[in-house]
């Protein structure tokens, strides 16, 4: 039981390249959720999906895409990065509480 | 959207000293208090939670109050020892699964 996956664990980017950041959870959970975590901002929602099929916004959306590929994976892309978009990215699971990847450090130059 | 704001954003104590952190949180749909420990290079972990029909909790050294006609609750951990340094989270969440998180507390105990 692994809980909450998230690969890579650290990427560095060139401005205008494109990546995805994998998430996979093995508790069977319907909601499933990706934060970003920027010094002295704390964990700010990107996009959330509370069930198999459905993605919804969340506060900082822009820049970013999502897919529910099921119920166990849930993957954040990154289209052309920018440098705004250096932070910590964490992958959670939720039933009732939030239970976190170990996230990805990613870098953007 | 709910607004959660904690404070300090750092505190530090003597080992063995209390530490208190306090949030406050806006949107009165929120019944789902939690508050997670961050240690470097990992995720958040949940340390305690405490629900609106709750206005306290206590689990060893750190326990959880909750005032919901204020809209403010607050993490206190009692005989603090070094590997309670962390940066520590407060959230709030309501039925749809919709947690906001305040800004972090980064806690420094001194031996």
């Amino acid at each position: 039981n692994a809980g909450v996956t998230q690969t890579p664990k650290f990427q560095v980017l060139k401005t205008g390249q494109s990546m995805t950041l994998q998430c996979a959870q093995d508790m069977n959970h319907n909601s499933m959720y990706w934060y970003r975590q920027d010094p002295g901002m704390g964990l700010r929602l990107i996009y959330y999906s509370a069930s198999e099929g459905t993605t919804d916004k969340g506060e900082v959306p822009n820049g970013y895409n999502v897919s529910r590929l099921n119920k166990r994976e849930f993957s954040l892309r990154l289209e052309s990065a920018a440098p705004s978009q250096t932070s910590v990215y964490f992958c959670a699971s939720v039933w009732d509480t939030a239970f976190f990847g170990q996230g990805t450090r990613l870098t953007v130059v | 959207g709910e607004n959660v704001e904690q404070h300090p954003s750092t505190l530090s104590v003597q080992e063995g000293d209390s530490a208190v952190i306090k949030c406050t949180y806006s949107d009165s749909a929120s019944n789902y208090f939690p508050w997670y420990k961050q240690e470097l290079g990992k995720g958040p972990q949940l340390i305690i939670d405490i629900r609106s029909n709750v206005g306290e909790k206590k689990d060893q050294r750190i326990a959880v109050t909750l005032n919901k006609t204020a809209k403010h609750f607050s993490l206190h951990i009692t005989e603090t020892q070094p590997e309670d340094s962390a940066v520590y989270f407060c959230a709030a969440g309501d039925n749809n699964n919709d947690m906001r998180f305040g800004a972090g507390t980064r806690l420094t105990v001194k031996p």
